[in-house]
């Protein structure tokens, strides 16, 4: 079955260090999603790719890196600049259309902790 | 632009009461609309959408959205809540513009408790 896959589940990190989040898709889904979930605060997003080797930075980039050279994988690197990094990370992707008719497909999330 | 208000962030019904959850938005395009659930520690899932056509949109498990474009809003139902419907619910919007990247923008959830 085509979806996203997020690992690992649950990630702890020792302060000052960096972290790298996996997502994949076999969706054949141009777009792709990072959002950050903290409690009561919904759903924030980190960065997003429209296509391969092209990325753009959200509405909370800052801290957080992305690459994008495989269609089918999206990783986000929390780096040790990142002052409050625990919560819930979701990676999403979309089929590119401009209308977004078919809404985003999510993962099952990350959760990071510091330690 | 696009905005999506959720009113209400938690909402406490009995088994077997209705299920009213709240979405009003803002958008100066035609919109889509888009209704996701989340379990704890999951990731979410499409519950229904609105794209174009008929206004009353179903969805899975029993939930049901009407559009109303005069009220500009997107309310989720469902007629008798049960103990599985707990989770959190958001409500999304889209819709095609000219230029630039057209995403979701999502609003901040509503928690749906169901007691016995």
């Amino acid at each position: 079955d085509g979806g996203i896959t997020q690992s690992p589940k649950y990630l702890f990190r020792k302060e000052g260090q960096n972290v790298t989040l996996s997502c994949e898709q076999n969706l054949n889904h141009d777009a792709m999603y990072w959002y950050r979930q903290d409690p009561g605060q919904g759903l924030r997003l980190i960065y997003y790719s429209q296509i391969v080797n092209d990325f753009q930075k959200g509405d909370i980039a800052e801290g957080y890196s992305v690459s994008r050279e495989k269609k089918e994988s999206f990783p986000l690197t929390v780096t040790s600049a990142q002052k409050n990094p625990t919560a819930f990370y979701l990676c999403a992707s979309d089929d590119g259309r401009r209308d977004r008719t078919n809404g985003y497909t999510f993962g099952s999330g990350t959760r990071l902790t510091v330690v | 632009a696009q905005s999506v208000t959720q009113l209400g962030s938690h909402v406490s019904v009995s088994e077997g009461a209705l299920v009213l959850l709240r979405c009003n938005y803002s958008s100066s395009v035609p919109p889509y609309l888009f209704w996701y659930v989340q379990y704890p520690n999951q990731g979410l899932q499409l519950l229904l959408k609105y794209t174009t056509g008929a206004t009353l949109v179903k969805g899975i498990n029993g939930f049901e959205a009407e559009f109303k474009k005069s009220e500009t809003s997107f309310h989720l139902t469902k007629p008798s809540a049960h103990m599985s419907d707990a989770a959190e619910y958001f409500c999304a919007v889209s819709g095609l513009s000219s230029g630039g990247y057209n995403k979701l923008i999502f609003g901040a959830g509503t928690r749906l408790a169901v007691h016995p």
